[in-house]
């Protein structure tokens, strides 16, 4: 069965902390990818990364990085938190071309107070 | 660029009936693929079905399917037989090819099934 896993489903967070939010694949897949979603605007893309080392702006980078050291592996990294990056953060990852499914994780609400 | 529309904010259905959620989409790209998305309250996001731009014929799945209109750039997708489960948020997904792989997702659909 794929697996998709984030390693925090809710944090509540003080402006200014850092905040890191991890994702993990088990498909060995190329594309890993980060969206932001808010009520009534869909699901944003944040940061996207094709190959280990590899990564690229999405449509909302700003106050957002990102690592990938590993294949399975891609962080989220918000340096210093702000109350409008409270939100639902969702990870996934898929094989390269058209045809083939975008597999998600279950989610992180973060809360920044 | 990609685009994905979904006009729809909210839809209502009686259960056991069928309904249809819109979604229309933009692309340059002469090779793509469209998906649906379910994501319950729970915040999962559960993949429905898929319709590449080459397939001939309309996909299902189950109680799901895809009335996919190319020359109007439409995929609407038909649930048949609602059931409460099904009230959810429904996203409206494509990707292309080559250069434009990335996922493009519209903003959604809530459906709302009635008793």
């Amino acid at each position: 069965d794929v697996k998709v896993t984030q390693s925090s489903r809710y944090l509540v967070k003080r402006t200014g902390e850092k905040v890191f939010l991890e994702c993990v694949q088990d498909m060995d897949h190329e594309n890993m990818f980060w969206y932001r979603q808010d009520p009534g605007l869909g699901l944003r893309l944040i940061y996207f990364s094709y190959d280990v080392k590899m990564k690229e702006k999405g449509d909302i980078p700003e106050g957002y990085s990102v690592s990938r050291e590993k294949k399975e592996r891609f962080s989220l990294i918000l340096e210093s938190a702000s109350t409008n990056q409270t939100s639902m953060y969702l990870c996934a990852s898929s094989r390269d071309g058209q045809g083939n499914t975008i597999y998600f994780g279950e989610g992180s609400w973060l809360t920044v107070v | 660029a990609q685009k994905i529309t979904q006009t729809q904010p909210g839809m209502f259905v009686q259960e056991k009936e069928a309904v249809t959620l819109d979604c229309t989409y933009d692309t340059s790209d002469p090779s793509y693929g469209l998906f649906w998305y379910k994501q319950p309250s729970s915040g999962e996001m559960i993949f429905l079905i898929y319709q590449g731009s080459y397939d001939q014929q309309n996909a299902t799945e189950g109680r799901y399917s895809l009335n996919f209109q190319k020359a109007r750039k439409s995929a609407n997708l038909v649930i048949s037989a609602s059931q409460l489960g099904d009230s959810a948020m429904y996203f409206c997904a494509m990707r292309g090819s080559g250069g434009s792989y990335i996922p493009t997702f519209g903003r959604g659909t809530s459906l709302i099934v009635h008793p």
